[in-house]
């Protein structure tokens, strides 16, 4: 069936380097990606997309790659900062407006 | 922030107990949505509403009912609860249409105890 999942649980990042999370998907006919943040006591909030139609999209210190040959997607994340600690969830579209969300990867950055 | 807002943040409740969440979207959004999240689980949807139609009830219990009287509001009524109900409770939205986009908006959530 249709599942989004990551690959590692947890990631510990030194300040400064770049952060790489990695998601794998299965539903092949999906066309739409979605990048959460949650930090502590906060709900999930948007930090990028990316349509099927894409093979790479760059923000503001973050890019998503996705590979549809091998269904998978990854957030990265350059220079990054204290504040980046959070859980990171990877989402895809459901249909009808619904996202199926992934169990989340834990970030921490060391000083 | 978000311009979702969730009310309570806590809440504590017996298992007999009767109680509500509220959500309220101020983003002119038309689809509104019920998560739960649980620790180490990914978010369960649970409801969805769309132009204030009920249009998703993801099996969830009984003891579960939501309302949504008009595109900007979203309650949880909660009644005889489980302790395995205690979990972080996700309001969010999103503009469903032609050439809307899939984003959905979060409010912070309502962590729920059940005792």
């Amino acid at each position: 069936g249709e599942s989004v999942g990551l690959h590692l649980p947890t990631l510990s990042v030194q300040e400064g380097d770049n952060s790489i999370i990695n998601c794998a998907y299965s539903n092949s006919a999906s066309d739409y990606f979605i990048w959460y943040k949650q930090e502590s006591g906060k709900g999930p909030q948007f930090i990028i997309d990316i349509r099927s139609n894409m093979d790479k999209r760059q923000g503001q210190r973050v890019t998503v790659l996705l590979n549809k040959t091998v269904k998978h997607l990854s957030l990265q994340i350059a220079a990054t900062q204290p504040g980046d600690s959070a859980v990171y969830f990877c989402a895809e579209n459901k249909g009808d407006y619904k996202l199926s969300f992934g169990a989340g990867t834990t970030v921490t950055v060391r000083a | 922030e978000t311009g979702v807002t969730q009310t309570p943040r806590h809440l504590v409740m017996g298992m007999t107990n009767k109680k509500s969440l509220k959500c309220e979207q101020h983003l002119g959004h038309n689809a509104m949505y019920w998560y739960k999240q649980s620790a180490k689980k990914p978010l369960e949807l649970m409801f969805v509403y769309n132009f204030k139609e009920q249009t998703e009830n993801n099996s969830v219990p009984s003891r579960f009912s939501p309302e949504c009287p008009n595109s900007s509001h979203l309650f949880l009524h909660l009644h005889t609860l489980q302790p395995e109900d205690s979990a972080l409770y996700l309001c969010a939205s999103s503009q469903a249409g032609a050439s809307a986009s899939y984003e959905q908006y979060f409010g912070p959530g309502t962590r729920l105890t059940v005792t």
